[in-house]
């Protein structure tokens, strides 16, 4: 079955980088684009950025342009988020999703805890 | 960037009633349109895409409609199963933006 499959929560310190990883499994890897979106405690969903596995281009939301990097290996089927320039508001559930106007699969998500 | 507005952002409702949820975009985005349900600690569910189509899967008591800039999300008996918190999501040019929320409680 079609699945995607979130590395483990994170806890980071303000100015440190995370990198969270989302392994795909069940379809043909490089046929769909994926998104990051992320969703800080008791806020709504915030979309980041998408990349497209088969040729490995981006686009950032303009928020998060400078500080944002995705992307993938072909030979695992994993996508990657890095996040860098930390800070106490970037504390949030991270997800991958799979799509491109609309995101039908979704990973477990990431929880990324900035604090000192 | 375009800006989706959910109204309203708490609904109270019992089983049983008829619920709509309205989604207005800045500026026409035609027909891309999704609709998500949350519940609390698990990722979205996509209920609707292209404004109207119903995602396999998903009970035909969801229903969307609209196009251009205002797009309604309408559950026609609500279940005990559909309290949760709702999002539309809009595409354009190759960036998605998501409406505030609506959360539906038990009334």
């Amino acid at each position: 079955q079609v699945q995607l499959v979130q590395s483990g929560a994170e806890v980071k310190k303000p100015g440190a980088s995370v990198k969270v990883s989302c392994k795909a499994s069940g379809y043909t890897f490089t046929s769909y684009y994926m998104h990051w979106v992320r969703q800080a405690p008791g806020q709504g969903l915030e979309w980041m950025g998408i990349i497209n596995p088969s040729g490995g281009s981006t686009s950032y939301a303009q928020k998060f342009q400078g500080r944002v990097t995705m992307t993938r290996d072909t030979s695992t089927s994993t996508v990657y988020m890095e996040l860098s320039s930390l800070r106490s508001e970037d504390t949030a559930v991270y997800y991958c999703a799979r799509g491109y106007y609309e995101l039908a699969v979704w990973g477990q998500g990431t929880l990324v805890t900035v604090s000192s | 960037d375009i800006q989706m507005t959910q109204s309203p952002s708490t609904l109270s409702a019992s089983v049983g009633d008829r619920v709509t949820i309205t989604c207005r975009a800045s500026q026409s985005i035609s027909s891309w349109l999704a609709w998500y349900q949350q519940k609390p600690g698990k990722a979205p569910k996509l209920l609707i895409y292209k404004a109207s189509s119903l995602e396999s899967g998903v009970p035909s008591r969801f229903s969307g409609s609209g196009s251009g800039t205002e797009f309604t999300l309408t559950i026609s008996s609500l279940q005990p199963d559909d309290f949760a918190t709702y999002y539309c999501q809009q595409y354009n040019s190759y960036s998605l933006t998501f409406g505030g929320g609506t959360k539906v409680e038990i009334k």
